[in-house]
């Protein structure tokens, strides 16, 4: 099966400042990597997401960046805001028993941001 | 409905106990997923279901935990003898289903808190 390991475990920043969270996994078979961000409480939201056929994916503040040779990927969080303040989670999906892909989590980043 | 319903959004049982959780999937999405997060970390895959049909349940723990979807639409985890162990946030995503790029997009409901005393 995938394992999938997260860094760091916190993260506190500076309002304004960049983050960034990185992830690897083991299974090169993995082809798409979603990134949730969970607020105390609350369900898990799909922020942004990449397939192994893409390098980089960028949306307004958020970039994804997939290097597949090193089986790694990363969230950058530009200009950072105190409502960024969450846990976030990567996941690389593997290909299960029914032919679908089911994503494994990493334990996530307790990201603070600072006003 | 509009998003993925999990019922009851808390439930608290005796060691021992047996318990029923309820997902209801977004109309329309014939994939559904039952993750299990405990406290500080990320969702652990226990079971999944491709229309009716379990289509991949290797990360259910043990034999206590079994799951349903009779009708390709609610499902149903369920619990015997309950252990403190089993304390958990009980995640339920779904998602358009199929092979390939139609299985993309999961979407969670809000859990269901299990406490096990």
């Amino acid at each position: 099966g995938e394992n999938v390991e997260q860094h760091p475990s916190t993260l506190s920043v500076q309002e304004g400042d960049s983050a960034v969270i990185k992830c690897t996994y083991s299974d090169s078979a993995s082809n798409y990597f979603p990134w949730y961000k969970q607020e105390l409480g609350k369900r898990p939201q799909l922020i942004i997401d990449i397939r192994s056929n893409v390098g980089e994916k960028k949306d307004q503040r958020i970039a994804v960046t997939l290097n597949k040779t090193a089986k790694h990927f990363s969230l950058h969080i530009t200009e950072t805001q105190p409502e960024d303040s969450a846990v976030y989670f990567c996941a690389a999906s593997w290909l299960g028993r029914g032919g679908s892909y089911i994503p494994t989590f990493g334990r996530g980043t307790s990201l603070i941001v600072h006003p | 409905g509009a998003g993925v319903s999990q019922t009851p959004s808390n439930k608290v049982t005796e060691k021992g106990k047996y318990v029923e959780l309820r997902c209801d999937p977004i109309s329309g999405h014939t994939a559904l997923y039952w993750y299990r997060q405990s406290l500080g970390q990320g969702p652990e895959f226990l079971i999944y279901f491709q229309g009716t049909g379990a289509a991949d349940d290797s990360g259910l723990p043990n034999d206590r935990f079994f799951a349903v979807r009779p009708e390709g639409s609610v499902s149903t985890l369920k619990i015997q003898r309950t252990e403190r162990g089993d304390s958990a946030v009980y995640l339920c995503a779904s998602s358009p289903g199929g092979t390939g790029a139609s299985n993309y997009g999961y979407t969670f409901g809000s859990g269901t808190r299990l406490t096990v005393v």
